[in-house]
């Protein structure tokens, strides 16, 4: 079993519409979770963390975790565009620990 | 700036040689990572870093080596030793305890 999984798409959503993006993790420890936006050819860059459970809102971008089943997701309202990208999912085992593990991608794509 | 530095930007290795690739922060950040990301795939840590002078393997050392000499500076060295090192190079940082990992502009390496 993969420690971090994700669907690698790719996931088409219409403009304006909810993308909702998925992932699960293997260590019931984990306690540190991070969502990381990818276009190609450049590195990751930030747009959410979330520790503890339940919803993060930052925008139109919210976090959702749930350590019960292992499971955090993100959200996109009102999709654009510029949201076209790979959004990568990372898990942070423990604190003391900082070793950072990301899962393969999921391909997101707006349609105009 | 602040920032994380990698040089060079695009490098190219003939078979049987080693290669070093630089990674400099600003930031003060206590942790640092390298990560390669092969065509459509996530990332995967090769080693990282918590303090000056020790080091972790992450999960695809084999083939490379680091050095943790100073606390801004965290070199890559890919060896011959690495029979498949084309790939995207990321380095990245943290201020450790469990905090936001940012990335540098990563090093493209292909080997000729």
């Amino acid at each position: 079993q993969k420690e971090v999984e994700q669907n690698s798409g790719p996931l088409s959503v219409p403009e304006g519409a909810i993308a909702s993006l998925n992932c699960t993790y293997s260590d019931r420890g984990s306690q540190s979770f991070f969502w990381y936006r990818q276009y190609s050819g450049k590195s990751p860059e930030l747009i959410m963390s979330i520790y503890s459970n339940g919803d993060k809102e930052d925008g139109r971008f919210t976090a959702q975790l749930n350590k019960a089943s292992q499971y955090v997701s993100l959200l996109i309202r009102d999709s654009q565009p510029s949201d076209s990208a790979t959004y990568l999912c990372a898990v942070r085992a423990n604190f003391g620990n900082e070793k950072l593990t990301f899962g393969t991608g999921t391909r997101l794509t707006i349609i105009p | 700036d602040g920032g994380i530095t990698q040089s060079p930007k695009y490098l190219f290795r003939k078979e049987g040689q080693n290669v070093t690739l630089s990674c400099e922060q600003n930031l003060n950040h206590d942790a640092m990572y390298w990560y390669r990301q092969d065509p459509g795939q996530g990332l995967r840590l090769i080693y990282y870093s918590q303090i000056v002078n020790d080091f972790q393997k992450g999960d695809i050392a084999e083939g490379y080596s680091v050095s943790r000499e100073k606390k801004e500076s965290f070199p890559l060295t890919v060896t011959s030793a690495q029979k498949n090192p084309t790939a995207f190079y990321l380095c990245a940082s943290s201020a450790g305890q469990g905090n936001t990992i940012y990335f540098g502009e990563g090093s493209w390496l292909t080997v000729v």
